[in-house]
């Protein structure tokens, strides 16, 4: 099993449509938990921490099952300027220090 | 705002050369690291660096390569004699005594 596995995508929405992505991880021992977004050929950038009791930021949501090992992302009302990679990102079983990146699930949002 | 910073924004070089690729981290940062990325891959870890030593690699990260903090402000990863598969976005990142690391542009090296 790959340490941090996404949905695959790319999904394509409408603006205005809520949207969910998926992670999944094999460290059961994981401590931190991120999203961030990319945008194509630039940096990867925090969108959100993900805590255990989840949090939303806005239209953001993300939630953290750590019996399932199993992270969410929600996206509420989606805008063109949600278009983007989002990339789940998880703390390795070896080091608190070293971090995991996920594959990354596309996302284009639709006029 | 403050913002990590790398230099050159890419890097052209021949195979078996060596490459110097620059970052300025955030000046109140004390966790620095460095990520590669191929295109079309995911954001791979190299090498996280704290209080002037390693604290961590990957098996990417072998003999061919170093980093160094030469100063107060800039923050290195050497290549010593490059291959074409070490073609890739690398990305420099730093964070403070929060879990947030905060990634600079990223420096495009391809090597022909």
């Amino acid at each position: 099993r790959k340490e941090v596995e996404q949905d695959p995508g790319p999904f394509n929405v409408p603006e205005g449509a809520t949207v969910a992505f998926n992670c999944t991880y094999s460290n059961s021992a994981s401590q931190s938990f991120f999203w961030y977004r990319q945008d194509c050929r630039k940096e990867p950038k925090l969108l959100m921490s993900v805590y255990s009791s989840g949090n939303e930021d806005g239209r953001f949501t993300a939630q953290l099952n750590r019996a399932s090992q199993y992270i969410s992302l929600l996206i509420r009302d989606s805008k063109l300027s949600d278009s983007a990679t989002y990339l789940c990102v998880v703390n390795s079983e070896t080091s608190y220090d070293k971090v995991i990146f996920g594959p990354g699930t596309s996302l284009s949002v639709i006029p | 705002e403050p913002e990590v910073t790398q230099t050159p924004s890419h890097q052209v070089t021949q195979m078996g050369q060596e490459v110097i690729l620059r970052c300025v981290p955030i000046s109140n940062h004390l966790y620095f690291y460095w990520y590669r990325q191929i295109l079309g891959q995911k954001v791979e870890f190299l090498v996280s660096f704290y209080n002037n030593e390693i604290s961590e690699k990957s098996e990417i990260f072998d003999d061919q390569f170093s980093v160094e903090r030469p100063d107060g402000s800039n923050f290195t990863l050497k290549i010593r004699s490059t291959k074409l598969e070490d073609s890739a976005m690398y990305f420099c990142a730093s964070r403070d005594s929060t879990d947030t690391q905060y990634f600079g542009p990223g420096t495009r090296l391809t090597v022909l």
